[in-house]
């Protein structure tokens, strides 16, 4: 049963970059998207972006300039990174897999989540 | 902001029946099956319950069930269980670009 499991820092200075991995653990990361949702305190889900096992990647026009994810398949990790922090940026983030068929695409395996705070 | 909108709140009585909207601003939601549903209770990650619009994975209760018509999707909870309260979100596409819904929280009266 494929898990996942975040990891990072839970504090990030404002105008520093925040840093989360995704690792991977039972089963592959071919043929599937790997992606990075957030939450702010008490809101709803925001889509960052994913990441296909291959390097493809598509991120959310509000967060493009500052987000990167990347992928190393030969230690099942994918990681984000979004520059110039605020508090709004503030919230639990989470990792999950993204099954896509030849008609849809859904995430079916969510990792338990990371709570990152921006604050000095 | 959100291309797809879910109503706040919904409530309900154990064993009663209750409907979440999900109406895309656009006719994204009509042209394709990319409609899913998660249920995510206080303090834990997102499960995915619904997906292809009506298709429920492996181990989700048959009480749960997807529909759409137009540019609206909708999650029934039927027979509802003290376990049902919890926040809703649906998902689909906008353009290019996948979306969640706003989110509803329902509750178990």
């Amino acid at each position: 049963q494929v898990q996942l499991q975040e990891s990072g820092p839970g504090l990030v200075k404002p105008s520093e970059t925040l840093s989360l991995t995704c690792t991977v653990s039972g089963g592959s990361m071919s043929n599937y998207y790997w992606s990075w949702i957030r939450q702010p305190s008490g809101k709803g889900l925001d889509y960052i972006g994913y990441i296909y096992y291959s390097g493809t990647t598509k991120y959310d026009p509000s967060l493009k300039s500052r987000v990167t994810i990347s992928v190393d398949t030969s230690k099942n990790q994918f990681s984000l990174k979004l520059t110039s922090v605020t508090a709004a940026d503030t919230g639990v983030y989470y990792c999950a897999r993204e099954h896509c068929t030849s008609i849809s695409c859904y995430m079916d395996v969510w990792g338990q989540g990371t709570t990152v705070t921006v604050s000095s | 902001q959100s291309a797809l909108t879910q109503p706040p709140s919904a409530s309900g009585s154990p064993g009663q029946s209750v409907t979440i909207s999900c109406t895309g601003t656009s006719s994204v939601v009509a042209a394709y099956n990319y409609v899913s549903w998660y249920q995510q209770h206080p303090g834990k990650a997102p499960k995915l319950i619904i997906y292809d619009v009506t298709k429920r994975p492996s181990g989700v209760p048959d009480r749960f069930s997807g529909s759409k018509s137009g540019n609206t999707a909708s999650l029934t909870v039927s027979g509802l269980q003290a376990e049902d309260e919890a926040d809703y979100y649906c998902s689909s596409y906008a353009g290019r670009d996948r979306v969640f819904g706003t989110g509803t929280k329902v509750t178990v009266l």
